[in-house]
């Protein structure tokens, strides 16, 4: 199947710095991808979709001012958390569409964030 | 607004026995579902999903799930526990067109007693 990276797949930061994750869609182009937020222990929560070319669409609650996406390229979506606290602390996860089947979505590994 | 319930937050069974996982769904039209499988610090893959045709759709490992419209529900089974499927398990759902966004259940991790 194909194929999502994520990079960096951990990452420390202080509180008040800025931490990007990048999304990659290896062998496959992906002009809508999405970005997921994990808690320990809880479900997946969608955070936004990220579309190439356009603005993101963010899901109700979600700070679009604090959480950044920037859909640079037909496989690569970036999310930034900006001046980020211990709150923000999770896993990110995120997916692109089959090409074909649309409606699966292949998940890339992760991104566990650390905020001290 | 569509909404996917788990019952059973976790689940444990003995090696070689039954599992099934609940899922139940509410949606005001028919969606696709999805079962999907996370291992510690992994994202998701795939086990199987039901979008049009036969209800009863078989995945990988040994995974099926029956779609039942009446009953709302989508519940996943495996005749035979492996050690190896321990993991979490997540029922998602989505619209039929559009844009494809996931509403996840709240996930049931297995534990697998040897």
């Amino acid at each position: 199947g194909a194929v999502v990276s994520q990079h960096p797949s951990r990452v420390i930061c202080k509180s008040g710095t800025s931490v990007k994750i990048e999304c990659r869609s290896l062998d496959f182009q992906a002009t809508t991808m999405f970005w997921y937020r994990q808690f320990p222990k809880q479900s997946l929560m969608l955070m936004a979709t990220s579309n190439e070319g356009s603005k993101a669409t963010y899901e109700q609650g979600v700070e679009k001012d604090k959480f950044l996406i920037n859909h640079a390229s037909l496989t690569l979506s970036t999310l930034t958390v900006t001046s980020a606290h211990p709150e923000d602390s999770s896993f990110y996860i995120c997916s692109a569409p089959d090409q074909r089947t649309q409606e699966t979505q292949y998940f890339g590994p992760g991104t566990r964030l650390l905020v001290l | 607004a569509q909404s996917v319930t788990q019952l059973g937050s976790h689940v444990s069974v003995s090696e070689g026995a039954l599992v099934l996982l609940r899922c139940n769904y509410s949606s005001s039209v028919p969606p696709y579902l999805f079962w999907y499988v996370q291992y510690p610090n992994q994202g998701l893959q795939l086990l199987l999903k039901y979008t049009t045709g036969a209800t009863l759709v078989k995945g990988i490992n040994g995974f099926e799930a029956e779609f039942k419209k009446s009953e709302t529900s989508f519940h996943l089974t495996k005749p035979s526990a492996h050690m190896s499927d321990a993991a979490e398990y997540f029922c998602a759902v989505s619209k039929t067109s559009g844009t494809y966004k996931y509403i996840f259940g709240t996930g049931t991790r297995l534990k697998v007693l040897a």
